[in-house]
C-alpha cells in the first residue's frame, strides 16, 4: 500500500526557513517524480513544484510563486523528499501536500502539514 | 485568479446526473495536455479521481467519468449519492511549464 507522510510543519515568522519532509511507502521511490501542492485555508489547489525520480536525473520544476524561495530535494536512499522554504510569506501559509506523480498528475496524496506563516 | 476556469459550485438531487466543467486555452488544454480531475472532502487530502482526460483509478466508481474536447474538459458524475459532496478540481499542464489548476467547483447532493 502506498503512504505517503509528510511532517516538519508549523508556526514560522515572516522571512524565515522551513524544511518539510516527505516520507514514501509502499513503492519504488527512487524511480518516481514526487511533487508538492498546497492549500491555502479557504482556497483551492496550488502546485508547488515537482522533482523527477532517478531515472530522469532528479530535474526540479518550481512554480512562481516559490521559484527562487523554495528547493526540493530527496534522497531516495531515505525513500523521502524535501521542501527547503526560504524567505517565507505570510501567504505562504497553508497545508501542503506531498504527491507521487502519475505522469502529471498526483496519484497518491500525503495527508498534509501545515505551515502558518505569521509575526 | 486560475488559469483554469471551473464554475464555483453545481447541485444535484440523489440519482440525478451532473457535470462540472473545466475551461482552458491554447496554452494548456488546447495544447494537448492531459485533464486530470481530483475530489476532495473538506478537512481531507485530495482524492485522484480521473486521470488522463477518461481514465478512473482502480477503486473509483464507474459513475464518474472525463470527457475532453477542445479546451475545455468535462467531469460528470451519475446517480449522484450523498457521499459524492466534495470540492472537485481540474488540473492540466501548461505551455509555460507549470501544472495548472481549476479554482475548483463545490458539489452539493440536494
Amino acid at each position: 500500500e502506498v503512504l505517503l507522510v509528510e511532517s516538519g510543519g508549523g508556526f514560522v515568522q515572516p522571512g524565515r526557513s522551513l524544511r518539510l519532509s516527505c516520507t514514501a511507502y509502499g513503492f519504488t521511490f527512487g524511480e518516481n517524480s514526487m511533487s508538492w501542492f498546497r492549500q491555502a485555508p479557504g482556497k483551492g489547489l496550488e502546485w508547488v513544484g515537482f522533482i523527477r525520480g532517478e531515472p530522469y536525473g532528479g530535474a526540479t520544476q518550481y512554480a512562481a510563486s516559490g521559484k527562487g524561495r523554495f528547493i526540493i530535494s530527496r534522497d531516495d536512499s531515505k525513500s523521502t523528499a524535501y521542501l527547503q522554504m526560504n524567505s517565507l510569506k505570510t501567504e505562504d501559509t497553508a497545508v501542503y501536500y506531498c504527491t507521487k506523480m502519475g505522469g502529471s498528475y498526483g496519484d497518491y496524496w500525503g495527508q498534509g502539514t501545515l505551515v502558518t506563516v505569521s509575526s | 485568479q486560475s488559469v483554469l476556469t471551473q464554475p464555483p459550485s453545481v447541485s444535484g438531487a440523489p440519482g440525478q446526473r451532473v457535470t462540472i466543467s473545466c475551461t482552458g486555452s491554447s496554452s494548456n488544454i488546447g495544447a494537448a495536455y492531459d485533464v486530470h480531475w481530483y475530489q476532495q472532502v473538506p478537512g481531507t487530502a485530495p482524492k485522484l479521481l480521473i486521470y488522463s482526460n477518461t481514465n478512473r483509478p482502480s477503486g473509483v466508481p464507474d459513475r464518474f467519468s472525463g470527457s475532453k474536447s477542445g479546451t475545455s474538459a468535462s467531469l460528470a458524475i451519475s446517480g449522484l449519492q450523498a457521499e459524492d459532496e466534495a470540492d472537485y478540481y481540474c488540473q492540466s499542464y501548461d505551455s509555460s511549464l507549470s501544472v495548472v489548476f481549476g479554482g475548483g467547483t463545490k458539489l452539493t447532493v440536494l
